[in-house]
């Protein structure tokens, strides 16, 4: 079975900060990863999808990239509003453990 | 409007039934895979299940494959989760979502109690 670890669990980092998140998966999964932004309460949202498309209306801050089994996810310039907890996603179905995301 | 609203959750014993219910507004339903992901107090996100376009491939996560049961009715534009003998560790939150790769719209969630 696939497993994907993502990494940190936790980081804290200051606004206008660059932000990296990276996911590797235990086996090749091609471009098959998304990544999901969650904010505390809410259902998850939709960022990035087939590893660097950024989905409609999100800002251009956010990024993807990778292919195989390493992938990362880049907040470029981190602002208050994307404090969240930010979770990788193997093609339709696993999910990573997810990265909390906070101001320092 | 494009949305999806979760329904059908609560406080069931352990090895209780209870079926989720996913009503689809503001798309073309049938032309949709869908999910079922779910969180536990404190956790992170679950894949359940997937069911395709016209409800003739399913799939399921190894912790609910054979308990679970997940379906739709088109014409109804209604997805479901029938949920068997359930234990004390499939407390969370049920959400439905919908997408064939990345899951791009969600529901607000059912939550479900097992506990005696």
């Amino acid at each position: 079975d696939i497993q994907m670890t993502q990494s940190p669990s936790s980081l804290s980092a200051s606004v206008g900060d660059r932000v990296t998140i990276t996911c590797q998966a235990s086996q090749d999964i091609s471009n098959y990863l998304n990544w999901y932004q969650q904010k505390p309460g809410k259902a998850p949202k939709l960022l990035i999808y087939d590893a660097s498309n950024l989905e409609t209306g999100v800002p251009s801050r956010f990024s993807g990239s990778g292919s195989g089994t390493d992938f990362t996810f880049t907040i470029s310039s981190l602002q208050p509003e994307d404090i969240a907890t930010y979770y990788c996603q193997q093609y339709d179905n696993l999910f990573g453990g997810g990265t909390k995301v906070e101001i320092k | 409007e494009v949305q999806l609203v979760e329904s059908g959750g609560g406080l069931v014993q352990p090895g209780g039934s209870l079926r989720l219910s996913c009503a689809a507004s503001g798309f073309t339903f049938s032309s949709y895979w869908m999910h079922w992901v779910r969180q536990a107090p404190g956790k992170g996100l679950v894949w359940v299940s997937r069911i395709n376009s016209d409800g003739s491939s399913t799939s399921y996560a190894d912790s609910v494959k054979g308990r679970f049961t997940i379906s739709r009715d088109n014409a109804k534009n209604t997805l479901y989760l029938q949920m068997n003998s359930l234990r004390a560790e499939d407390t969370a939150v049920y959400y439905c979502a919908r997408g064939a790769t990345g899951l791009d719209v969600w529901g607000q969630g059912t939550t479900v109690t097992v506990s005696s």
